[in-house]
């Protein structure tokens, strides 16, 4: 268990819907980053948020937003659904904000869009 | 841009060695990662290895890392069946804060 809680595990939708997803960090951890895995794009950062304010930004479409609050909790929110939007969603956090802060990943929340 | 580059098989019996390849392309890495993913479950970091290291040993994970040739390895001894997963490496560094490029995973299979 590496402390980093996802909520929920699965979840099933419809295009053009609207989700979020949730990720709370360990304990102490005031980085929060998303990731997804999908088949055809393997793994890949969407971003990252320090202390509440955002870091780092990769290939996250512009229907993808995410926030990270006070608590330091992040939520990933994905709008317009379409299906190749289906994929694991991981979130992960670290320490630090830097390239040497160890991450630690969530258990994935599973999107699948029908 | 960052590259991350691993074959998508291996099979080994169990009790032997294994060795899984990655291979990268940005010179400016910092750190190099292995990460663990069972059927259905998260990413589990293994270890890791700074880039000023060659060699980086915890218990029956031995990762070698040649920076000349931009190749990094991870073996595993004893392999056992509990070792059957996708092996995930990635690198980070300076230039990109610290986002994570993975390379495309290596699927090991244990086999009695």
């Amino acid at each position: 268990d590496s402390g980093v809680t996802q909520t929920p595990k699965h979840l099933i939708t419809a295009t053009g819907q609207r989700v979020t997803l949730r990720c709370s960090p360990r304990s102490g951890d005031l980085s929060v980053y998303w990731y997804q895995q999908s088949l055809d794009q393997g793994l890949q950062f969407l971003i990252q948020y320090y202390n509440g304010e955002e870091r780092a930004k990769g290939n996250i479409l512009e229907r993808f937003s995410a926030q990270q609050f006070p608590d330091l909790h992040s939520e990933l929110n994905l709008s317009s659904l379409e299906l190749g939007d289906s994929a694991l969603y991981f979130c992960a956090s670290s320490v630090g904000q830097g390239a040497t802060d160890t991450q630690y990943f969530g258990p994935g929340t599973r999107l699948t869009v029908l | 841009g960052e590259d991350v580059e691993q074959s998508l098989f291996l099979s080994v019996r169990e009790g032997d060695s294994s060795v899984i390849n990655c291979t990268y392309t940005d010179s400016s890495s910092t750190y190099l990662y292995w990460y663990k993913q069972e059927p259905g479950a998260g990413l589990q970091l293994l270890t890791y290895i700074f880039s000023n290291m060659d060699m980086k040993q915890d218990q029956r994970l031995t990762v070698l890392l040649n920076k000349k040739d931009k190749h990094l390895s991870l073996r595993i001894a004893d392999t056992q069946t509990g070792d059957s997963a996708i092996y995930f490496c990635a690198e980070s560094n300076t230039g990109t804060a610290s986002k994570l490029t993975f390379g495309t995973g290596t699927r090991l299979q244990v086999t009695l």
